[in-house]
């Protein structure tokens, strides 16, 4: 079955520090990728989005992701967080073209020390 | 481009009453969908539309829940007798059908109580 495993489900970091959460994904073929931010009280926000091409992609409020097609992962980064970066992170996947059923992970859950 | 708007943001009801949500997409995004988030979950597809049509449907969503996009504008979602376990927020989200269509923009949610 199509899955998407976010391994980790709280995280916490110290403001400053360098962040990775981690995604893994099942599919027979190469997904659409994308990583959501939710906010307490708030939508899902789109960080980023991987189709195709450079397997590095940047997205909004200094996040990155790598997509690695030999481990099925795509990875959230991020160099230095601030603690306006505590939030809940998904990470979600669509079967390819023509589909249009997000599948999600659970979550990983940021916590930020100051 | 004022966002996805839901209402109600709360709704708290007795076992077995129905209730009904409303969403307003993204002006001009023809594809509409509703998604469900339990604590401790990720969102789980319920039901997409594009314009009136609705295209596809979760086996999540029973025969007590419906969903309708009546002019392809907004959407309200229904479930009737509700049960406890449909305690839950319900996400709606929004895209345009060309080009960047599988990006989905989402709404700040519906949270349901069912007492």
């Amino acid at each position: 079955a199509q899955s998407v495993t976010q391994p980790d489900i709280h995280i916490t970091v110290s403001e400053g520090a360098s962040l990775e959460l981690r995604c893994n994904y099942s599919y027979g073929a190469t997904p659409y990728l994308f990583w959501y931010v939710q906010s307490p009280g708030q939508g899902l926000q789109l960080l980023l989005k991987y189709f195709s091409g450079d397997t590095l992609v940047q997205g909004i409020k200094g996040f990155e992701a790598e997509f690695k097609r030999s481990q099925s992962s795509f990875n959230l980064r991020k160099p230095s967080v601030h603690w306006s970066d505590a939030a809940e992170y998904f990470c979600a996947a669509l079967r390819g073209a023509g589909s249009y059923q997000l599948t999600f992970g659970k979550g990983t859950k940021l916590s930020v020390i100051p | 481009d004022t966002g996805v708007s839901q209402d109600p943001r709360h709704k708290i009801t007795k076992r077995g009453q129905n209730v009904t949500f409303r969403c307003d997409p993204i002006s001009e995004h023809n594809r509409l969908y509703w998604y469900r988030q339990t604590l401790g979950q990720g969102p789980e597809f319920l039901t997409y539309f594009q314009n009136e049509a609705q295209l596809e449907k979760s086996r999540l969503l029973s025969d007590r829940f419906s969903a309708e996009r009546p002019k392809g504008s907004f959407s309200t979602l229904e479930i009737q007798r509700t049960e406890q376990g449909d305690s839950a927020m319900y996400l709606c989200a929004s895209s345009v059908t060309s080009g960047r269509g599988y990006e989905q923009f989402f709404g700040p949610g519906t949270r349901l109580t069912v007492l």
